[in-house]
């Protein structure tokens, strides 16, 4: 297994351009989520899943779509980058039911916005 | 007040010694609560999960108080290699309880 994969690893971009960050996991794992992570301010969460076709906003969404067409993957957009945007963003999966199983987190994207 | 709160640190210890980080959540409702570790510019990773009796992986001793709502961490004869952030999580009760509430971390240095 391949677990949490994300794509690119780093990525640079302008103020104002629009740019999705891929995220698939191969464990078939129901629960989906993106979370950016800032230095002095912990994880996160911008937005989650709980299957294919439902989405939710976490505690940070403003700038960012998700959709959920597959089990797999989990895209985040960004819509119109601005630099506080700048972060780490982490994908990550679990089974749904979180008391009993690990939830796994993808290597990180390491966003710029100048 | 942020749902879970941890002394950032860091915790500067030599190797050998015994530390200990506590963490402290602020929803009386909450179920599952985990260590996850940091490695520097890495993903975190799940270290342990807290169960209400307390348990213990090797080196490892989580413990879970529910009256005072506060979960620690023992590393007992800390090596090198724990070198680390430390990260409490802990569940929302919000959203059917899915989302995972994640300290900012405790930052550990073990020294030669």
């Amino acid at each position: 297994n391949a677990g949490v994969t994300q794509t690119p690893k780093f990525q640079v971009l302008k103020t104002g351009q629009s740019m999705t960050l891929q995220c698939a996991q191969d464990m078939n794992h129901e629960y989906m989520s993106w979370y950016r992570q800032d230095p002095g301010m912990g994880l996160r969460l911008i937005h989650y899943s709980v299957g294919a076709g439902i989405t939710d906003q976490g505690e940070v969404p403003n700038g960012y779509n998700v959709s959920r067409s597959t089990t797999e993957d989990f895209p985040l957009r960004l819509l119109s980058a601005a630099p506080s945007q700048t972060s780490v963003y982490f994908c990550a999966s679990r089974y749904r039911q979180v008391q009993f199983y690990e939830q796994y987190f993808g290597p990180g994207t390491r966003l710029t916005v100048t | 007040r942020k749902e879970v709160e941890q002394d950032p640190g860091p915790f500067n210890v030599p190797e050998g010694a015994t530390v200990a980080f506590n963490c402290t959540y602020s929803n009386s409702a909450s179920q599952s609560f985990f260590w996850y570790r940091q490695d520097c510019r890495k993903e975190p990773k799940l270290l342990m999960s807290v169960y209400s009796s307390g348990n213990e992986d090797g080196r490892f001793t989580a413990q879970l108080n529910r009256a005072s709502q506060y979960i620690s961490l023992l590393i007992r004869d800390s090596k090198l290699s724990d070198s680390a952030t430390y990260l409490c999580v802990v569940n929302s009760n919000k959203d059917s309880g899915y989302a995972l509430n994640f300290g900012k971390g405790t930052s550990l240095l073990v020294t030669p």
